[in-house]
């Protein structure tokens, strides 16, 4: 099994630039969810899709974030224009339908570390 | 709204010692609590998830407890080495709403 795989690793832009950050879940996980870390921090959930619809995107802030998730499997997560707070790790978990997802726990990948400047 | 707090901050201990780090949360109604690490720079890996009917498990030197009614949990490193040094993170699943996280500890483990 592959486990969530999640590409950029790094990447360092401009103020104002556009950046994208792309997830592959497990296959077969039906929730996939966007986290963001920022240093010294946990990890805070920014959206959540079931399938392919966002059910919880009560944090993202959609004046410059934006996510999709076509077809219910891999995820882009979209950020324009970048500022200087949002220099951060930008984490991808998936977990199996949301009736089991109690018993199996979520799975992160190993995470897009954006430096802004 | 589900807080989760994890102390210490930090934690530098000489090789071989055993070591706890201790996780509490505000709202006791949860379905699962799961233990990660975090190398740095890098994603978090799963090292324990406990459901909420269970009071620990294990995996190699790791034990993890589960006191849902006194909202704790404990992890516990026993003979700690080098290449424990990580920091380590709790997250709390109460069932519909998001994963919620504590801060973490920070672990060196000292040659």
């Amino acid at each position: 099994e592959a486990g969530v795989v999640q590409s950029p690793r790094y990447k360092i832009i401009e103020k104002k630039q556009p950046v994208a950050f792309w997830c592959n879940p497990i296959s077969g996980h039906n929730t996939l969810y966007w986290y963001l870390q920022n240093l010294g921090q946990g990890p805070e959930l920014l959206i959540r899709y079931e399938n392919e619809e966002a059910v919880d995107d009560s944090q993202l802030p959609k004046d410059r974030f934006s996510a999709e998730r076509l077809k219910g499997v891999d995820s882009t997560l979209k950020i324009q224009p970048a500022e200087l707070g949002d220099s951060a790790v930008y984490l991808c978990a998936s977990s199996p339908h949301r009736d089991r997802e109690t018993s199996s726990g979520y799975t992160f990948g190993s995470g897009t570390r954006l430096t802004v400047v | 709204k589900q807080e989760v707090t994890q102390i210490p901050a930090a934690l530098s201990v000489p090789e071989g010692e055993n070591l706890v780090l201790n996780c509490s949360f505000t709202d006791s109604a949860i379905y699962n609590l799961q233990w990660f690490r975090q190398d740095p720079g890098k994603g978090l890996t799963s090292l324990l998830l406990i459901q909420s009917s269970q009071r620990e498990q294990t995996s190699g030197r790791l034990n993890a407890s589960l006191d849902k009614s006194s909202g704790r949990s404990t992890l516990y490193i026993a003979a700690s080495q080098p290449g424990d040094s990580a920091t380590y993170l709790c997250a709390v699943n109460s069932g519909n709403t998001p994963l919620v996280f504590g801060k973490g500890t920070r672990l060196s483990v000292i040659a």
